[in-house]
């Protein structure tokens, strides 16, 4: 089965500083990767898609953007962040029917 | 990708069986019903997931309607460990997007 894993669980940065958010998958090759936002009390929003390396498709503008690197390697980044980034960020892997969800990183803007 | 309507929250009792309902009136002919929970402060969980026919894992059932408007989704014997939002969603086969709904939240009670 396939292992995700994002580091790190917590983060806490003020307003204006980058951000650099990392998942790795072990267990498969060539998936769909996939980050989600979860603002606290809500639902999940699905920010940024890769059918492959280089292949970033993003679901809603803001100011993060995404890197697939290499197969398995999939990256969130901002140059500045806003306080409305905090939330609960998640890395997921789809190289089937069932997606799987990484552990999350907690980002508090502040 | 098609929407999905559930009741926003459920109670069990520990034990009983937990039938979460979920309406898919405008699913499309090759959209699958996928179902997802989460558990508090933690990534989604694969749960079942069915086209047309019913289907049962060692987690759940999932009942499908004939004309696939809805499901339903059994948990035999609820815990307390099975208290989460439960996410139904439908879409596209191994290569499409999930996009996550509010779900329903389940609260199991001894």
């Amino acid at each position: 089965s396939q292992t995700i894993h994002q580091w790190p669980a917590t983060l806490v940065q003020p307003v204006g500083s980058p951000l650099s958010l990392e998942c790795t998958v072990e267990g498969t090759s060539n998936p769909n990767l996939y980050w989600y936002r979860q603002a606290a009390g809500r639902g999940l929003q699905l920010l940024f898609y890769s059918v492959g390396i280089g292949q970033i498709s993003s679901e809603v503008p803001q100011n993060l953007s995404a890197s697939r690197p290499q197969d398995r390697q999939f990256i969130l980044s901002s140059k500045k962040l806003l306080l409305s980034d905090s939330g609960f960020y998640l890395c997921a892997c789809r190289a089937s029917y069932e997606q799987y969800f990484g552990p999350g990183t907690r980002l508090t803007v502040t | 990708d098609a929407k999905t309507t559930q009741p926003t929250s459920m109670d069990c009792a520990e034990g009983r069986a937990a039938n979460l309902p979920c309406n898919h009136s405008t699913i499309s002919g090759n959209e699958y019903v996928y179902w997802y929970r989460q558990i508090h402060s933690q990534g989604p969980q694969y749960i079942i997931h069915g086209l047309k026919n019913n289907e049962t894992n060692e987690m759940a059932s999932l009942i499908i309607t004939e004309d696939r408007k809805s499901s339903t989704l059994i948990l035999p014997h609820a815990t307390l460990r099975d208290t989460a939002v439960y996410y139904c969603i439908v879409g596209g086969g191994s290569q499409g997007n999930l996009i996550f709904g509010k779900g329903t939240k389940l609260s199991v009670k001894p």
